[in-house]
């Protein structure tokens, strides 16, 4: 079955204690990508991947680390989490972009992170 | 950067009615708007996107606008069903994506 996958799905952590949210595609997608989803500010983009090895700040990078050292595991780190990143993370993967062209992008189910 | 703004933020309509969704953006290099549909609990699902070089796009119920020289697109979903309810997203896209605030639309049996 053709999925995004993400783990954990619940994680509940303290301030400062370094913390991995894996994402995992199956699709042989080339595009991937971190969100968070906070009440009333919709989804924010955090950081983008086109390829293995190419990663680009989204909206809100601040706090966060990523890699993509294969194509289809693409982690997201933050290395001294802070309240304000308690959020609903989500992970997507797109088959594109080929050239100028973007295409539908599929979700993971979501990590709820509560930062205390 | 891009700016993506929604409206309106809350939605009901009867059953059978249309629903129709507004969004605006600013960087005219935005080339690609997909609507999403996320469930509660769920990670959002596509369910109508259009490029910058059609005007219009219609998939069975759901029907997708875009004025490039106004910088808005709008989804507008016909013979609404209460399975339609849902919190809906706009987004707007060059290779980075931004998002809309969201609709939560309720339709009413």
């Amino acid at each position: 079955e053709a999925q995004v996958t993400q783990n954990p799905r619940y994680l509940i952590t303290v301030t400062g204690k370094k913390l991995t949210v894996t994402c995992s595609q199956n699709m042989n997608h080339e595009y991937m990508s971190w969100y968070r989803q906070d009440p009333g500010l919709g989804l924010r983009q955090i950081y983008y991947s086109m390829n293995v090895e190419v990663t680009d700040k989204g909206d809100v990078p601040e706090g966060y680390k990523v890699s993509r050292k294969e194509k289809r595991n693409f982690p997201l780190i933050l290395e001294s989490p802070s309240p304000n990143q308690t959020s609903l993370y989500f992970c997507a993967s797109s088959l594109g972009p080929k050239g100028r062209l973007l295409y539908e992008q599929y979700f993971g189910p979501g990590t709820r992170l509560t930062v205390t | 950067g891009e700016n993506v703004e929604q409206h309106p933020s809350t939605l009901s309509v009867q059953e059978g009615d249309s629903a129709v969704i507004k969004c605006t953006y600013s960087d005219s290099a935005s080339n690609y708007f997909p609507w999403y549909k996320q469930e509660l609990g769920k990670g959002p699902q596509l369910i109508i996107d259009i490029r910058s070089n059609v005007g219009e796009k219609k998939d069975q119920r759901i029907a997708v606008t875009l004025n490039k020289t106004a910088k808005h697109f709008s989804l507008h979903i016909t013979e609404t069903q209460p399975e339609d309810s849902a919190v809906y997203f706009c987004a707007a896209s060059k290779n980075q994506f931004y998002f809309g605030t969201g609709t939560s639309l309720t339709v009413i049996p």
